[in-house]
């Protein structure tokens, strides 16, 4: 059974701050992983994708990595401000089951004035 | 469009009452889900339609009965609910087949049981 982990389960940093979330997936037989972010009581945003093919994606100033041999996902956060506080999800998705998404734990990230 | 649109937002029932959730996009994708989120924990995957069909149910309780009346609409009926069921459900959808299969999620309907 697939198990995802992500570590800090909470972090809060000053703003401007560069930072990094980290994921890690127990079975490294994933089609695809996916980023994220949840504010609270809110539905999930998108904000990247990154296929098991791919090594890496770059959106704004959010950039997620793979490495799926080690079963790794790290997503970067550059410049922080306070309006990227919320919780950030990564999802994996089995392959031949892409439908079907495994979320980790979560980070709650606090990015301070 | 990225938009997933569920309705009702908030929806407070008792246990004997039947109410339904609705969920709806225009993005053309073929596949469409239900997910469960209790409060500080991550999604969990309930069900899974692909091409209107009933493709994965995850040992749900048959108090929850999905429907996919068409390719833009998903409901999840509900009956008989235990006040343990209060979550947030969310609906998302991803295009089918094995290209570009990112889920995008709406913003989730929070129900209370009494």
């Amino acid at each position: 059974k697939q198990e995802v982990t992500q570590i800090p389960a909470a972090l809060s940093v000053p703003e401007g701050e560069n930072l990094v979330l980290n994921c890690s997936f127990t079975d490294s037989a994933i089609y695809n992983l996916q980023w994220f972010r949840q504010d609270p009581g809110k539905g999930l945003t998108s904000l990247l994708l990154i296929q098991s093919s791919q090594r890496e994606q770059t959106s704004g100033r959010l950039n997620a990595s793979l490495d799926k041999s080690s079963g790794r996902s790290t997503l970067y956060i550059a410049a922080s401000q306070p309006g990227d506080s919320a919780t950030y999800l990564c999802a994996v998705s089995r392959s031949g089951t892409a439908s079907k998404l495994t979320f980790g734990t979560g980070t709650r990230l606090q990015v301070t004035l | 469009d990225t938009e997933v649109t569920q309705t009702p937002k908030h929806l407070v029932m008792g246990m004997t009452n039947k109410k339904s959730l609705k969920c709806e996009q225009h993005m053309g994708h073929r596949a469409m889900y239900w997910y469960k989120q209790k409060a500080k924990k991550p999604p969990e995957l309930m069900f899974v339609y692909s091409y209107e069909k009933l493709s994965i149910n995850e040992s749900v309780p048959s108090r929850f009965s999905p429907e996919c009346p068409n390719s833009s609409l998903l409901n999840l009926h509900l009956h008989a609910l235990q006040p343990e069921d209060s979550a947030l459900y969310l609906c998302a959808s991803s295009r089918q087949g094995q290209m570009n299969t990112e889920a995008f999620f709406g913003q989730g309907t929070r129900l209370t049981v009494v």
